[in-house]
């Protein structure tokens, strides 16, 4: 198994741009989750998936957009970059959400930058 | 509302010592989770520890265990026989079960084990 994969690793992107980062698991895994680190303020969630055509927001849903249209991948969508976006990215997932118990996969993360 | 806070930013130990890293929750959930993640310099987020809190004996995992103090609101890792290997930034976070259960980091704790 590959785990959790994202793509990019690193990303430069001027203000009002858009871009997409990837994120895919081959665990067969019912959640995932996007979160955005930032120094000092640890990881935050922005959106969560429960299963395939499901999605919720988090802490920090502004200027981002997900799907679930698969089980394997869970993109997350910049429509219109800001500065205030330059993070790093981590996407994560577990087998399953119901009991909170599980253990949480995270990819190696994007680091993203805005100017 | 859960919230985690993690109130050392930074902290040293020598190699081969022992070191405790603390952690304070609140949580509104009856049954919930505490993690302790890891985050070396590559980025990837590693779990180190999980404590289920509806049971009172303290998780360990080799040279990592917890100090789970359940009405106290408190969850210490301790790492014994600190190695150089241990140098990270840790996490603290806490989930809740159920639908919407979702992973809440602290702003993590340096560590850094000196030779």
């Amino acid at each position: 198994n590959a785990g959790v994969t994202q793509t990019p690793k690193f990303q430069v992107l001027k203000t009002g741009q858009s871009m997409t980062l990837q994120c895919a698991q081959d665990m067969n895994h019912e959640y995932m989750s996007w979160y955005r680190q930032d120094p000092g303020m640890g990881l935050r969630l922005i959106h969560y998936s429960v299963g395939a055509g499901i999605t919720d927001q988090g802490e920090v849903p502004n200027g981002y957009n997900v799907s679930r249209s698969t089980t394997e991948d869970f993109p997350l969508r910049l429509l219109s970059a800001a500065p205030s976006q330059t993070s790093v990215y981590f996407c994560a997932s577990s087998y399953t959400f119901w009991t909170g118990k599980e253990t949480q996969y995270f990819g190696p993360g994007t680091r993203l930058l805005v100017l | 509302a859960q919230t985690v806070t993690q109130s050392q930013p930074e902290m040293s130990v020598q190699e081969a010592e022992t070191v405790t890293l603390s952690c304070t929750y609140d949580t509104s959930e009856s049954n919930y989770y505490l993690f302790w993640y890891k985050q070396p310099p590559s980025r990837q987020m590693i779990l180190v520890i999980r404590q289920e809190a509806y049971k009172q004996q303290n998780a360990t995992e080799n040279r990592f265990s917890v100090n789970f103090q359940k009405a106290a609101k408190s969850f210490s890792l301790k790492i014994s026989d600190s190695q150089l290997g241990d140098t990270a930034m840790y996490f603290c976070a806490s989930r809740g079960g159920g639908a919407t259960n979702k992973l809440i980091f602290g702003t993590g704790t340096l560590l850094a084990v000196q030779p």
